[in-house]
């Protein structure tokens, strides 16, 4: 099956420092989804991109389908950024599952 | 909108009984995913339905997991019996159809003693 890997596994910032977290996956993919899990548990939908650019407020997402990576712009962090984002694919001719990468621990310190 | 609900959100159970967990998808959506979340697996798919019909069960992982869809706006996981290797946070996700973005629900955390 597709593989994703998620680089770096930890982060550590200082509030109001950017971040770029990468993910890169194995083949070619239908959709790519980033999440956000917070520390409640509660999975956070941030962007829904299998190509191209999106923006929403202090996050962006760019995805190159053709060289099979996608990056998170994490810019101005705040606490509340902290948690664990995740990259999901969906590849594969008839596969509708989502396949998660081990994703990316986020902490923001005051 | 109301997002996905589970229910329940935290279940505590001896290892052999039965446990269920609930789901409403968001309304309107056609496709609901079970997916399980372990420190060791991350997290993973376990079936699919899509207009009510399971389309892929191949991450169940035994036999004693069955799932069902009776109609569009509920699905249950069962477990039975239940084991301490199933403690998991159990997480239902809906689509618009397949191929569509999905949405969490907060999911159902599940601890088998």
């Amino acid at each position: 099956g597709i593989q994703v890997e998620q680089s770096p596994p930890d982060l550590i910032l200082q509030e109001g420092a950017n971040s770029t977290l990468r993910c890169n996956f194995s083949d070619s993919v239908n959709n790519l989804q980033w999440f956000h899990q917070n520390p409640w548990g509660q999975l956070i939908n941030l962007f829904y991109i299998p190509s191209g650019t999106k923006q929403n407020g202090r996050l962006s997402a760019t995805t190159v389908a053709t060289e099979r990576y996608s990056l998170l712009y994490i810019s101005s962090s705040q606490t509340t950024d902290s948690g664990v984002y995740f990259c999901a694919v969906e590849g594969g001719a008839g596969s509708y599952q989502l396949t998660f990468g081990k994703g990316t621990k986020l902490s923001v310190i005051p | 909108d109301a997002g996905v609900i589970q229910s329940p959100r935290h279940e505590v159970t001896e290892m052999g009984q039965e446990v269920t967990l609930r789901c409403k998808p968001i309304s309107g959506h056609n496709s609901l995913f079970w997916y399980r979340q372990t420190m060791m697996r991350g997290l993973e798919l376990l079936i699919y339905f899509n207009n009510n019909v399971p389309i892929d069960d191949s991450g169940m992982p035994e036999d004693r997991f069955s799932a069902k869809m009776p109609n569009a706006s509920f699905s249950t996981l069962k477990i039975q019996p239940s084991e301490p290797r199933d403690s998991a946070v159990y997480f239902c996700a809906s689509s618009l159809a397949l191929g569509y973005e999905q949405y969490f629900g907060p999911g159902t955390r599940l601890t088998v003693t």
